[in-house]
């Protein structure tokens, strides 16, 4: 079957840094997103990674290493309204998107 | 209106009700889905139209039916629901159909409870 995990809930202090990882097994692989989810709002994409390495988007950084089936999204200089869920989604070999459950990250002061 | 909307924002119904959900995209986009969003569940895919056909039914039982009268609009009509069908439900569209690095935007969704 196809399985994506990542932690259910994670807890950081603002100005940190923190790294939500997601792991994939899937049928095949052609990328990996990350979307953010506030409570109670539409998810909305973050980044996209299909080869191996880091892309960095401002304060977002996303990792993929598609031979350990493991990316992660690093977050930094972490800000109260950064406090959301963090989706990762794998596209498979039928080019449908499978879901993690989702990371809730809680930033305290 | 801008991306993804969606009415209403918020259905209670009854076991034995009729409604429909409305999806609209101002994107320009030729997919559309439907998703179940269940509290610390992933997003379960639904249903799937390119250019107004149906590509995917993911085993959704019958008492969710989708109609996608043209490639801006989409609708779930719901009949004779159950309690566990209470969920966010959440419509997203996207340029094509899963091509590269296409991304799909979401609408707010609606929040469905079902007594």
């Amino acid at each position: 079957g196809q399985n994506i995990d990542q932690p259910t809930e994670m807890t950081a202090t603002e100005g940190a840094i923190v790294q939500i990882n997601c792991t994939y097994q899937t049928s095949g692989f052609n990328g990996l997103f990350w979307y953010q989810q506030h409570a109670g709002e539409a998810p909305t994409f973050l980044s996209y990674n299909v080869l191996d390495g880091l892309e960095e988007k401002g304060r977002f950084s996303s990792f993929l290493s598609r031979s350990k089936g493991y990316s992660y999204l690093l977050l930094k200089e972490l800000q109260m309204k950064d406090s959301a869920s963090y989706l990762c989604a794998v596209r498979d070999s039928n080019y449908q998107l499978i879901w993690g459950a989702g990371t809730k990250l809680i930033i305290k002061p | 209106e801008t991306g993804v909307t969606q009415t209403p924002r918020h259905l209670v119904m009854g076991m034995t009700n009729k409604k429909s959900l409305k999806c609209e995209q101002h994107l320009g986009h030729n997919a559309m889905y439907w998703y179940k969003q269940s509290a610390k569940k992933p997003l379960e895919l639904m249903f799937v139209y390119s250019l107004e056909e149906r590509v995917e039914n993911n085993s959704v039982p019958s008492r969710f039916s989708p109609e996608c009268p043209n490639s801006s609009h989409l609708f779930l009509h719901l009949h004779t629901l159950q309690p566990e069908d209470s969920a966010l439900y959440l419509c997203a569209s996207s340029q094509s159909l899963g091509s590269g690095s296409d991304e799909q935007f979401f609408g707010p969704g609606t929040r469905l409870t079902v007594l």
